[in-house]
């Protein structure tokens, strides 16, 4: 199972709503990254976990809040987002050890924030 | 701080053969990766240089050179389906930040 499976595919909320966005890999992974997207852009590095422990945020605001409840999952807590955070969220895993450098992406979750 | 350039654009025909460069500044330098990702799709990792040389997996190869913070990704024998955007991508600190350039977007035409 080479997968990491996002949800929902596409969410559109209110600046007033409370939403997360889900992410599961079941690979053994034990880093976990979320990374944000804009059309015609490069993934934007939002924050790493590993194994369970946030190692990197990249100056993220709070509105955004990641969770790693177990070494499969990965959470995005998502509260009072503005218009400019619409953008492509994707959650992607990698080996801690070894040399690849490969990142294994989900599909992302596709945000429109009202 | 850190920087990736590559080209914005790169257009080819069909079988032919193309290269995309990317030069970078960076400190904490682990290794230089390559990501294609489709129109609406999500990115999908291609190759991983750590040291200087070249790496061929099939039609696509990638080649490093540490001392000149410079690589570059060849794709032979274009076909339509390569139509696509091509990132590079840095990974430093502890290898667990991996920071992408602006992707480079190829047409392939017939």
């Amino acid at each position: 199972d080479t997968e990491v499976t996002q949800t929902p595919k596409h969410l559109v909320m209110g600046m007033t709503n409370k939403k997360s966005l889900k992410c599961e890999q079941h690979m053994g992974h034990r880093a976990m990254y979320w990374y944000k997207q804009k059309a015609k852009k490069p993934p934007e590095l939002m924050f790493v976990y590993s194994y369970e422990k946030l190692s990197i945020n990249e100056s993220v605001p709070s509105r955004f809040s990641p969770e790693c409840p177990n070494s499969s999952l990965l959470n995005l807590h998502l509260h009072a987002l503005q218009p400019e955070d619409s953008a492509l969220y994707l959650c992607a895993s990698s080996q801690t050890s070894g040399n690849t450098g490969e990142l294994f992406f989900g599909e992302g979750s596709r945000l429109t924030v009202l | 701080g850190q920087s990736l350039e590559q080209p914005s654009e790169v257009t080819a025909v069909e079988g032919a053969i193309v290269q995309i460069n990317c030069t970078y500044q960076t400190s904490g330098f682990y290794g230089l990766s390559w990501y294609q990702q489709h129109d609406g799709g999500a990115p999908t990792f291609l190759s991983y240089n750590a040291l200087d040389g070249l790496e061929e997996t099939g039609r696509f190869s990638s080649f490093l050179s540490r001392s000149d913070s410079y690589g570059y990704l060849l794709l032979q024998e274009l076909q339509m389906k390569d139509s696509a955007s091509y990132f590079c991508a840095v990974k430093r600190a502890g290898g667990f930040k991996t920071i992408f350039g602006a992707g480079t977007r190829l047409f392939v035409k017939a």
